[in-house]
């Protein structure tokens, strides 16, 4: 299975931007990228997921390296609502399995 | 839609009881995911389903463990005998295909005394 790299953690400034990197230089090219976060005390959440282009939807914006090998997750306007751990996980048609590894813990400060 | 929901919300137990953990998926979702969570080890896939039929179990942590999907609305997992080292927060997630979104329950967090 393909494995990502993430930063163990991150911070940033309330109603700053943020950007999420991860590192995926093992992609294969049926693998798509995606985004989820875990909130305290709650179950994970999807953010996005992408292929080649990037992507925009109403919680973030996902940008791919035009070489695929890293993404980087935006968060325009951080608020305290999104202090969590953000998971970049890859999964593809043949196997579609989650897989979380360590991901980056973002702490937004006021 | 009510989301995925896990069942019991809580649950305590004395070592060497059997522990029954339950999920609802999400109506129409054909993939269903089920996690543990310590602090330790992070978020382990354990099993998932496709179609009602186990595809992936490699995650399972030994025989105590089992999981079952009787039918495409209802899945169970199910530890016997328990010990203190599955104290956890166990959780499911169902999904509509391998590229589209999952949702996860709300968990369900085992204490094994």
């Amino acid at each position: 299975d393909a494995k990502t790299t993430q930063p163990n953690s991150m911070e940033s400034n309330e109603e700053e931007p943020v950007h999420l990197p991860c590192n995926h230089s093992t992609i294969s090219g049926t693998d798509y990228i995606h985004w989820y976060r875990q909130l305290p005390s709650q179950g994970p959440e999807y953010v996005i997921h992408g292929l080649t282009s990037n992507v925009n939807n109403r919680m973030a914006s996902l940008a791919i390296a035009e070489d695929r090998k890293s993404s980087t997750l935006i968060l325009h306007r951080a608020t305290l609502r999104d202090a969590a751990v953000y998971y970049c996980i890859l999964t593809n048609f043949g196997n579609e399995k989650l897989t979380f590894g360590t991901g980056t813990r973002l702490t937004i400060i006021p | 839609d009510a989301g995925v929901i896990q069942s019991p919300r809580h649950e305590v137990t004395e070592m060497g009881q059997e522990v029954t953990l339950r999920c609802k998926p999400i109506s129409g979702h054909n993939s269903l995911f089920w996690y543990r969570q310590t602090m330790m080890r992070g978020l382990e896939l354990l099993i998932y389903f496709n179609n009602n039929v186990p595809i992936d179990d490699s995650g399972m942590p030994e025989d105590r463990f089992s999981a079952k999907m009787p039918n495409a609305s209802f899945s169970t997992l199910k530890i016997q005998p328990s010990e203190p080292r599955d104290s956890a927060v166990y959780f499911c997630a169902s999904s509509g295909g391998p590229v589209t979104e999952a949702f996860f329950g709300q968990g369900t967090r085992l204490t094994v005394v």
